[in-house]
């Protein structure tokens, strides 16, 4: 299976600063189907972006998605209040479907 | 509007079996494939199973297989997840979700716990 590897495990930054969220596939990812959410407690994962780079509905263009292959990032421009969660990625681009282990974004 | 209610969660002696449902609305139901994904307390998320549309096409995780089955009944827009053989283990927050454009989950339940304990 395609092991999803997030780095970092905590970003500590402050609000209106830039988050970067990297996530790495063991292997390429067919088709780039790599999607990433947000997880607040207590609340089910919201989806923010899919195939690597397009943002799901309702979600802001603070929240962008790059990479190909094997290498992917997520990018939140200016932190708001409510962006301190849980971020993981899952990919769909071979069975069984797998996500990483998730990165905190903590208040700094 | 698309909804999706997932329910059957409860307390389960090792060993036990728990039947999971997932109500569904405002979409057409046959037209998706459906997932289980489950958290564990404080853990990250997991794949569990999936059914395509049609219902003919099944899979699950290699920490399930012989254990769980997957099914759905397309006259009532419902999902199921029948667990048997329950370990500590499978202790979890079972979500149910929607597979959206390019195999991401675009819509999911709220969750429903199972807690596996003597």
């Amino acid at each position: 299976e395609i092991v999803l590897t997030q780095s970092p495990d905590t970003l500590s930054l402050s609000p209106g600063e830039r988050a970067t969220l990297s996530c790495r596939a063991s292997q390429s990812i067919r088709n780039n189907f790599l999607a990433w959410y947000q997880q607040k407690p207590g609340q089910a994962p919201r989806p923010l972006v899919f195939a690597a780079s397009s943002r799901a509905a309702g979600i802001p263009d603070r929240f962008s998605g790059s990479g190909s292959g094997a290498d992917f990032t997520l990018t939140i421009s200016r932190l708001e209040p409510e962006d301190f969660a849980v971020y993981y990625c899952q990919q769909s681009g071979r069975a069984p479907w797998t996500f990483g282990q998730g990165t905190k974004v903590e208040i700094k | 509007e698309v909804q999706v209610v997932d329910s059957g969660g409860g307390l389960v002696q090792p060993g036990g079996s728990l039947r999971l449902s997932c109500v569904t609305s405002g979409f057409t139901f046959t037209s998706y494939t459906f997932h289980w994904i489950r958290q564990a307390p404080g853990k990250g998320l997991e794949y569990v199973s999936a059914i395509s549309g049609d219902g003919s096409s099944v899979s699950y995780a290699d920490s399930v297989r012989g254990r769980f089955a997957i099914s759905r009944d397309n006259s009532k827009n419902t999902l199921y997840l029948q667990m048997g053989g329950l370990r500590p283990e499978d202790m979890a927050l079972y979500y149910c979700a929607r597979e959206g454009r390019g195999g991401h989950y675009d819509f999911w339940g709220q969750g429903t716990l199972v807690t596996v304990s003597s």
